[in-house]
C-alpha cells in the first residue's frame, strides 16, 4: 500500500533563515506530487506541482521553491523565510498519469517563524 | 481565480443529530471529492463522486453529486464526538486539472 511521509512534523525558524521541507512516498511509481500551505487550519492554497523528476509548476509567486530530485521526493524550500512563511505544509500525491483527483495527503509540517 | 464556496463555515450541534454541507461553483464540475481534517493532520479522503447525479454513502456518510455538475452535498447522520473536524469539498474541472478546494465547514459535536 502506499503511504506518504513528511519531515519534520514542526519547525520553529527565524525570519531571514533558509528553509526546507522533505515529503516522499511509498508504493507507487511516478506519482503527481503536490505541495500546500494552509494557514489558520482553514483553507488549503495549491503552491506547487509535479508530474516527474525535475519537473516542476508553481501556481503562486512566492519566496518559496521546489524540487524533485528524486521519483518520490518532493522538496520545499526557502532561502529566506518571511513571517508570512508561517503555516502548515501539506505534500500530498495522485496516481501517475491519472486526473488530478483522489489526491492522498501526508500528515503535515508546522512551520512557525519567528 | 477559481473559488468553491463551501457551507456552512462552521457548526456546532448536539450528538446524534445528523448534519448537512455543501459545495457551489458558478462553473461546471467533472469530479467532486469531500476530505475530513483532524486537527494537526492533514485531510483524509472520505468519498469521490464522478458522475452527476451520483449518491455514494461511506458509513454515516453520504454525497452526491449535484445534476447540474455546479455543487456537491456531504451529510452526516447520527453525529458522533469523534465526527469533529473541519471537511473540505474539492472539485475537478477536467481530467488534467488542479483540485480545487473550499475553505472547509468547521463541525463541532457536544457530547
Amino acid at each position: 500500500s502506499q503511504t506518504i511521509h513528511q519531515w519534520p512534523a514542526t519547525l520553529v525558524q527565524p525570519v531571514g533563515s533558509p528553509l526546507s521541507l522533505e515529503c516522499t512516498v511509498e508504493g507507487t511509481s511516478n506519482p503527481n506530487l503536490y505541495w500546500y500551505r494552509q494557514a489558520a487550519g482553514r483553507g488549503l492554497q495549491l503552491l506547487f506541482y509535479s508530474v516527474g523528476i525535475g519537473q516542476i509548476s508553481s501556481e503562486v509567486p512566492q519566496n518559496l521553491s521546489a524540487s524533485r530530485p528524486q521519483d518520490r521526493q518532493f522538496i520545499l524550500s526557502s532561502k529566506k523565510l518571511l513571517l508570512s512563511d508561517s503555516g502548515f505544509y501539506l505534500c500530498a500525491w495522485s496516481a501517475a498519469g491519472g486526473p488530478a483527483d483522489t489526491q492522498y495527503f501526508g500528515p503535515g509540517t508546522r512551520l512557525t517563524v519567528l | 481565480g477559481q473559488q468553491l464556496n463551501q457551507s456552512p463555515q462552521s457548526m456546532f450541534i448536539q450528538e446524534g443529530e445528523d448534519v448537512s454541507m455543501n459545495c457551489t461553483s458558478s462553473s461546471i464540475f467533472n469530479t467532486w471529492l469531500w476530505y475530513k481534517q483532524d486537527p494537526g493532520e492533514g485531510p483524509v479522503l472520505l468519498i469521490a463522486l464522478y458522475k452527476a447525479g451520483e449518491l455514494t454513502s461511506n458509513g454515516r456518510l453520504t454525497a452526491q453529486f449535484g445534476i447540474t455538475r455546479k455543487d456537491s452535498f456531504l451529510n452526516i447522520s447520527a453525529s458522533i464526538p469523534s465526527d469533529v473536524g473541519i471537511y473540505f469539498c474539492a472539485g475537478q474541472k477536467s481530467s488534467q486539472g488542479n483540485l480545487i478546494f473550499g475553505k472547509g465547514t468547521k463541525l463541532s459535536v457536544k457530547p
